[in-house]
């Protein structure tokens, strides 16, 4: 199977800062791209996404930029709370003959109180 | 709510026995579907894309006779561990396309363990 990598970075943060999750991807042929948040033994949780002819957008206290130059996509946390403990993996849309999402490797977040 | 139901959501089964898992998009038509794995502290790896009608494509190194998939409505794909073994122990998670709105829903996963 495809996976970009397969060990989990942590970052731990206090709560209240701002916290800048990292992603690198490897395909030109990428369109579009989402971040994920996905708690112990859940599912992945959509946080937000950007399509490739865009390099910023924002959400609710959360901004994703693009840089396609380096291929390198970010996600930034404002006001980390606690409940923003998880692990955060971008993904990617890679089109081919058909379309198909892959993960990053994940980075895990851990807010101190 | 949840817009993609896996079922199980946990399932013990035994070496050797085949297991299936059910994908399902709860109110829209999903033409794409995708399986993918996850090992503890890793990330998720796509193990196939499941196309509506016709065969599953499957990702470099996943073996298409053990882990069987079926996509035979817009609202249902399924997965089956065929003879399973301890290795196969691990979350299963299914997405699905909604391409009207051009979103991906994920289930909340189901994990597998064989003894």
């Amino acid at each position: 199977g495809e996976s970009v990598g397969l060990h989990l970075p942590t970052l731990s943060v206090q709560e209240g800062d701002n916290s800048i999750i990292n992603c690198a991807y490897s395909n030109s042929a990428s369109d579009y791209f989402i971040w994920y948040k996905q708690e112990s033994g859940k599912g992945p949780q959509f946080i937000i996404d950007i399509r490739s002819n865009m390099d910023k957008r924002q959400g609710q206290r959360v901004t994703v930029l693009l840089n396609k130059t380096v291929k390198h996509l970010s996600l930034q946390i404002a006001a980390t709370q606690p409940g923003d403990s998880a692990v955060y993996f971008c993904a990617e849309n890679i089109k081919t003959s058909y379309d198909k999402v892959i993960f990053g490797p994940g980075t895990s977040l851990s807010v101190i109180p | 709510g949840a817009v993609v139901s896996q079922h199980p959501s946990r399932v013990i089964c035994k070496s050797g026995t085949s297991v299936k898992i059910e994908c399902r998009s709860l109110d829209f038509q999903a033409t794409t579907m995708f399986w993918y794995r996850q090992f503890p502290k890793q990330s998720l790896m796509l193990m196939a894309t499941s196309n509506e009608g016709s065969k599953a494509t499957y990702e470099q190194g996943v073996e298409k006779d053990k882990f069987l998939i079926n996509h035979a409505s817009l609202t249902l794909s399924t997965l089956t561990v065929t003879s399973a073994h301890p290795e196969d122990s691990s979350f299963y998670i299914c997405s699905a396309r909604d391409h009207r709105a051009d979103t991906i829903y994920f289930g909340e996963g189901s994990w597998l363990t064989v003894v």
